[in-house]
């Protein structure tokens, strides 16, 4: 079945650090693929998608490349913040019929000032 | 912006009581998603309607678990009797088509004791 891998966490770096937050996925066809991010006590927010290959979502400074090739959706920002600490889960839904999401465990990321 | 809404946020009740969660998913979304979060479990997805029609409630255990959608603006999960495993956090999701973003509540935060 569809599968989603993010690297483990928690992932602690400095305000202004560069971040890379790994994310692999197995599936059939072409799914589209999802960034969320959930802060504390609140919901899951979407932050960016790419629904095909080499498709580029980007949000808030945040950057991922759907890489077909290697089956990849990591996420990228070049400068975080202390505001940017929270869980982001990389997720995968299939373009056709309609099924449920599949998400990856989640990496907590914490930004210290 | 639209939003999904969930009610109650906290719910706090004793072991072997009814407790139900409402759900309001966006105007025009026709999917509806439970979800519950746990930090042993991660996300688990428990049900899914598309157009009030339950379409996949195998992540939910039957004995206790029900959830309906009685009309196009809302959605209940309940749970008879509760048990103490049963604390968590509910989230509500609700979306359009496939390979479109799923979008969340704030969830309940329900207590069990």
């Amino acid at each position: 079945g569809d599968s989603v891998t993010q690297m483990e966490g928690p992932v602690t770096l400095s305000e202004e650090a560069f971040l890379t937050i790994n994310c692999t996925y197995t599936a059939t066809g072409y799914p589209s693929l999802f960034w969320y991010v959930q802060y504390p006590g609140e919901g899951l927010q979407l932050l960016l998608k790419a629904t095909k290959a080499d498709d580029k979502g980007s949000n808030k400074g945040f950057e991922a490349t759907y890489r077909k090739e290697t089956t990849s959706f990591h996420l990228e920002k070049g400068s975080v913040q202390v505001s940017d600490s929270a869980v982001y889960f990389c997720a995968l839904t299939p373009n056709t019929g309609f099924q449920k999401l599949v998400f990856g465990t989640g990496t907590r990321l914490l930004v210290s000032p | 912006d639209a939003r999904v809404t969930q009610t109650p946020r906290h719910k706090v009740t004793e072991m072997g009581q009814e407790v139900t969660m409402r759900c309001q998913p966006i105007l025009g979304h026709n999917t509806v998603f439970w979800y519950r979060q746990t930090m042993m479990q991660g996300l688990e997805l428990l049900a899914y309607f598309r157009n009030r029609a339950p379409l996949d409630d195998s992540g939910m255990p039957k004995d206790r678990f029900s959830a309906e959608m009685p009309d196009a603006t809302l959605a209940t999960l309940k749970i008879q009797p509760s048990e103490p495993r049963d604390s968590a956090v509910y989230f509500c999701a609700s979306g359009l088509v496939s390979g479109q973003p799923q979008h969340f509540g704030d969830g309940t935060r329900l207590s069990i004791l």
